[in-house]
């Protein structure tokens, strides 16, 4: 079955202390894509990948940071989390950019106390 | 921002009766899509409307497009409790490497 796969789905942490939430696709997009949404806000990227090891900034990348050294595994990395930082994640995933849609992963809720 | 903008914020309907949302966005586009949100779930892709098309359709729903007034909406006719969740739409504006998306429609479909 064709889908985006986020783990972990719910996470409690505390200030400070690093963290990495895992997505991958398995359909052999090479578009991916982290959003984070709050209450109000909608959905804003966050980072970007266009293709292996080919990543760019979103609209809100402070704190986070990516990799993309296969194609089917984009990874979120939170260094330093921080309570601001407390929000629904979302992986995505697309074939090409343009004139495509996105798969989404399940979401994953963070926490940060 | 180039962020759509969902209108109404919410809505609530009777199961059988039609529902439009509308979003308005700043500069032009490329294509526009709506998404489909169940309740903290991840978005589900409904349509994909490209700048030069005016109207779309894809079962019960409708999408329209206005590049003029940069605006689109969509229309689900004889709604379903089913229907229940929040509706985004996304652009991808010339230009730009990634989809905007707007804060979204909450519908709410009443059995």
């Amino acid at each position: 079955e064709a889908q985006v796969t986020q783990n972990p789905r719910y996470l409690i942490t505390v200030t400070g202390k690093k963290l990495t939430v895992t997505c991958s696709q398995n359909m052999n997009h090479e578009y991916m894509s982290w959003y984070r949404q709050d209450p109000g806000l909608g959905l804003r990227q966050i980072y970007y990948s266009m293709n292996v090891e080919v990543t760019d900034k979103g609209d809100v990348p402070e704190g986070y940071k990516v990799s993309r050294k296969e194609k089917r595994n984009f990874p979120l990395i939170l260094e330093s989390p921080s309570p601001n930082q407390t929000s629904l994640y979302f992986c995505a995933s697309s074939a090409l950019y343009r004139d495509e849609k996105l798969f989404f992963g399940s979401g994953t809720q963070l926490s940060v106390l | 921002s180039q962020q759509g903008e969902e209108d109404p914020q919410a809505l609530s309907i009777q199961e059988g009766e039609n529902a439009t949302m509308n979003c308005s966005y700043k500069t032009s586009i490329n294509n526009l899509q709506w998404y489909r949100q169940n309740s903290g779930r991840g978005l589900v892709h409904l349509i994909l409307i490209r700048s030069n098309e005016r109207e779309k359709h894809s079962g019960r729903l409708r999408v329209t497009l206005d590049t003029s007034k940069k605006s689109s909406s969509l229309l689900i006719t004889a709604s379903r409790a089913a229907d229940t969740a929040s509706y985004f739409c996304a652009t991808d504006a010339t230009g730009a490497n990634n989809l905007f998306f707007g804060t979204g429609t909450r519908l709410t479909v009443i059995p």
